[in-house]
């Protein structure tokens, strides 16, 4: 069956600009989860949610970031004011639940460079 | 703080030459021990969940086992196609117990 995608796979953008990535998870999968991953870093935690709404969004680092899931399954993680310092590569992750008993499934990435 | 440290940074192998990868933890009221393969420009790919001190997992060429403290990786007579990024997570912490840390990884390297 179908994987978890994400869109785009790379994006470049200029400091200052606003970005949507978008994450369309495995069909069922309740928990869906984003991370960002610096090069030679493991992923760094965001945000998770459980059906629709941020169960837990610790991990976000400033109020630039926010993230949505309005009918509990595709996800849009949104970048305001675009810095340097944000490019990475974000990754998105879906589970069947949010309990940690089943593991989670990882999509390729988007590969974000701000100029 | 909630932690997880991974060595060695990098690793190589020759073909069939057995090795161990670590993962030591921090963390208050652990709820699972995960281990990842990453390939270059691909997402993480699960391998194992460990949960309580002394469980044990096989897969293949890999074993993976957990104490209070760390948790090893045994590579097994590794082959080329075992060359990765070996991801260690774990989830858990007093309040955030939906987190999961994950560590800066294992680069491992198995020449034919």
């Amino acid at each position: 069956g179908a994987g978890v995608s994400q869109t785009p796979s790379n994006k470049v953008t200029e400091k200052g600009k606003y970005v949507e990535l978008r994450c369309d998870p495995i069909s069922g999968h309740t928990a869906l989860y984003w991370y960002r991953q610096s090069l030679g870093q493991g992923p760094e935690f965001l945000i998770y949610f459980q059906g629709t709404g941020a169960a837990d969004d610790s991990g976000l680092p400033n109020d630039r970031f926010f993230a949505v899931r309005p009918e509990g399954s595709v996800s849009t993680l949104k970048i305001q004011r675009t810095e340097r310092g944000d490019s990475a590569v974000y990754l998105c992750a879906s589970s069947l639940d949010g309990t940690g008993v089943y593991e989670q499934y990882f999509g390729p990435g988007t590969r974000l460079t701000v100029t | 703080e909630d932690q997880v440290t991974q060595s060695p940074e990098a690793l190589r192998l020759q073909e069939g030459e057995s090795s161990s990868l670590n993962c030591s933890y921090t963390v208050s009221g652990l709820r699972g021990l995960f281990w990842y393969r990453q390939d270059p420009g691909k997402g993480p790919e699960f391998l194992f969940t460990l949960y309580s001190a002394g469980e044990e997992k096989e897969k293949e060429r890999l074993k993976a086992t957990l104490t209070k403290k760390e948790s090893f990786l045994h590579i097994t007579a590794p082959k080329p196609e075992d060359s990765a990024t070996y991801l260690c997570a774990v989830r858990g912490g007093l309040y955030n117990f939906n987190k999961f840390y994950f560590g800066s990884g294992t680069k491992l390297n198995v020449k034919p």
